[in-house]
């Protein structure tokens, strides 16, 4: 799977959009860009996840750039409670093993 | 309704004990994880099961023993516990360990299990 590149950290005011940006200029033309987020003293907690196109659910959006070598996770309107690590992962899918490799991830701080 | 369960939340023994953690997913999936996060926040995978086969071993001591006895169960037992074992043990499922075109992958975690051994 292919190895991703976040900031270890950033600060986002509450009601504001917050951007989460990641790098994965190795990301091959199978792979899935997948987000995952961990709540303090909680299990991870799956965002979205995407191929080619943007998406977009009930939590957030995801912007892929045209080349796949990078994406963005938004949250449109953060509140205190989006106060996380959050996880970039790329992995192939369909994927004989189904495993998520986690790296370090960006702590996000929501402030008011 | 909780998707993915585990228990105990909380663990503390001694060195040398065996313990085990107990995990279930009432989702209908095939495919169930250990993960351990460690004291530096890393999350890795330990194993993996697949309609109660093993597919993924992490090179794990055989310290660790994972059972599944059905396909929503999955308990991870440790023999002859050591302060290294300390950590957040995670249990996830999800629909299917070989996928198609993404749908069907998302992997869903449990609250976690907190082992401290003392």
């Amino acid at each position: 799977d292919a190895k991703t590149t976040q900031p270890p950290s950033m600060d986002c005011a509450e009601g504001r959009a917050a951007n989460l940006p990641c790098n994965h200029s190795t990301i091959s033309g199978n792979e899935y860009v997948y987000w995952y987020r961990q709540i303090h003293s909680q299990g991870p907690q799956y965002i979205i996840h995407g191929l080619k196109n943007n998406e977009t659910n009930e939590m957030a959006s995801l912007i892929i750039t045209e080349d796949r070598k990078s994406s963005t996770l938004i949250l449109p309107h953060a509140t205190l409670r989006d106060t996380a690590v959050y996880y970039c992962i790329v992995r192939v899918s369909p994927s004989n093993t189904g495993k998520l490799i986690f790296g370090q991830g960006t702590t996000l701080q929501v402030k008011p | 309704d909780t998707a993915v369960s585990q228990t105990p939340k909380y663990l503390v023994t001694q060195m040398g004990n065996d313990k085990s953690i107990k995990c279930e997913q009432n989702l209908g999936h095939d495919t169930m994880y250990w993960y351990k996060q460690d004291s530096k926040k890393f999350l890795k995978i330990m194993f993996s099961y697949n309609n109660k086969e093993l597919i993924i071993n992490e090179t794990v001591p055989n310290r660790f023993s994972p059972k599944s006895p059905d396909k929503a169960h999955l308990n991870l037992h440790i023999n002859s516990l050591e302060l290294g074992d300390s950590a957040v043990y995670f249990c996830a499922s999800s629909q299917s360990g070989v996928l198609r075109g993404g749908v069907g992958n998302t992997i869903y975690f449990g609250e976690g299990s907190w082992l401290t051994v003392v």
